[in-house]
């Protein structure tokens, strides 16, 4: 079975900062990667996917992740933190559970952004 | 475009009373359809999926369980919760169509309170 560590439960940078969430994942066979937002009381929502193309990844509102397959990484980055990115992020994995791809999660990364 | 729905928002309910959370989804046929459970800091846990009216796949024995009648709704139950049962629960949907990366499209969510 595949697995998915994010590191730090919250981040916390000030408003312009570098943003940098990590996630580690394990997996015996090229893996699907993903990040998702979810902002309070509210469902999650894709930020960006990872399925073998192109190694940089952009998504939406200016995050952008890298796969490292030698690190087994895919870190979320963002080049200035604005005050609406603070929300909880989860990294995923695709993992193949009886013949359909079922994405595993991290415990999620509270991400807070300072004035 | 496809919509997932979710009722209640919120829900309040006694030790030992029934549940029930309804999931419909809009503008696709035949989804894949998933809950999952959201506790303080331990991320996402999956505790059912489907691929088909009538099949239902439980990943955590528990004092839930899960109901697929129509093609596009997906009901979570329980005849007698439990203080443990609380958290905020989440429906999620995935199409066939194209590259299956196991992307899922999330509802909003429904936040259950036991005392």
């Amino acid at each position: 079975a595949q697995s998915v560590t994010q590191l730090g439960s919250h981040v916390s940078v000030s408003e312009g900062a570098l943003v940098l969430l990590r996630c580690n994942y394990s997996s015996s066979v090229p893996p699907y990667l993903f990040w998702y937002v979810q902002y309070p009381n509210q469902g999650l929502q894709l930020l960006l996917k990872y399925t073998s193309a192109a190694t940089l990844v952009k998504g939406i509102n200016g995050f952008e992740a890298e796969f490292k397959k030698s690190e087994t990484s895919f870190h979320l980055t963002k080049p200035s933190a604005h005050m609406s990115d603070a929300a909880e992020y989860f990294c995923a994995v695709s993992d193949k559970i009886r013949g359909s791809y079922i994405p595993t999660f991290g415990r999620g990364t509270s991400l807070i952004v300072h004035p | 475009s496809q919509t997932i729905h979710q009722w209640p928002a919120t829900l309040v309910q006694p030790v030992g009373s029934p549940l029930s959370l309804e999931c419909t989804v809009e503008g696709t046929s035949n989804p894949n359809l998933y809950w999952y459970r959201q506790a303080a800091g331990r991320g996402l846990q999956l505790l059912f999926y489907s691929v088909g009216i009538g099949q239902i796949s439980s990943e955590v024995p528990q004092n839930l369980s899960a109901s697929r009648p129509q093609d596009r709704q997906f009901i979570l139950s329980s005849k007698k919760l439990l203080l443990s049962d609380s958290g905020f629960y989440l429906c999620a949907w995935r199409e066939h169509t194209g590259v299956d990366t196991g992307e899922l499209f999330f509802g909003e969510g429904s936040r259950l309170t036991v005392l």
